[in-house]
């Protein structure tokens, strides 16, 4: 099955700096990776996404980035504020393809602390 | 606002207690719903997904008979955790598929179960 690495697990920022977080997958048959942001006790949001057909997104101060090629993605977020900070997941899913009815792979998370 | 509703939010119990989870989509027709369990500063592990008309399908390592899924309308699915034990406390959250989407899953509050 699908396995997904996230790094780093913890991230410290200060407030208006950048922050990027990287996700490895292991399926070439994954077409879609979400990003969700989930505070303490919280549900999951999700904060952007991006299908395999396309090599960056971008949503203001988010941004997410992926190589096919070398089966990696990231997010990144600019001038970042306190209230970003969060738990972050990235996800990685095949759709319907080999029966996986379109469940969701998790990598382990980053907490992103920003501090003002 | 919310378009998976999820109940109830806290479950305290004592040992050997079932309890059941629902999990609703409140303005879409869900024929898939998948069940993940988080515990503190973990990942979101899927246990199940659930199919409407038909048997759930576990993931690896998770038993069947200790965590019921039944999905018997297109738009709930619920969770029994049968003779809980504090091992299976944990953060439960449930997910809904929306076909019409361009969002695969919509995410529930989750519910916090906690076994003494």
């Amino acid at each position: 099955g699908e396995n997904v690495e996230q790094h780093p697990s913890t991230l410290s920022v200060q407030e208006g700096d950048s922050a990027v977080i990287k996700c490895t997958y292991s399926d070439s048959a994954s077409n879609y990776f979400p990003w969700y942001k989930q505070e303490l006790g919280k549900r999951p949001q999700l904060i952007i996404d991006i299908r395999s057909n396309v090599g960056e997104k971008k949503d203001q101060r988010i941004a997410v980035t992926l190589n096919k090629t070398a089966k990696h993605f990231s997010l990144h977020i600019t001038e970042t504020q306190p209230e970003d900070s969060a738990v972050y997941f990235c996800a990685a899913s095949m759709g319907n393809s080999g029966g996986s009815n379109y469940k969701l792979t998790f990598g382990k998370g980053t907490l992103l602390t920003v501090n003002p | 606002g919310a378009v998976v509703s999820q109940h109830p939010s806290r479950v305290i119990c004592k040992s050997g207690t079932s309890v059941k989870i629902e999990c609703r989509s409140l303005d879409f027709q869900a024929t898939t719903m998948f069940w993940y369990r988080q515990f503190p500063k973990q990942s979101l592990m899927l246990m199940a997904t659930s199919n409407e008309g038909s048997k759930a399908t576990y993931e690896q390592g998770v038993e069947k008979d200790k965590f019921l899924i039944n999905h018997a309308s297109l738009t709930l699915s619920t969770l029994t955790v049968t003779s809980a034990h504090p091992e299976d406390s944990s953060f439960y959250i449930c997910s809904a598929r929306d076909p019409h989407s361009n969002q695969p899953q919509h995410f529930g509050d989750g519910t916090r179960l906690s076994i003494l």
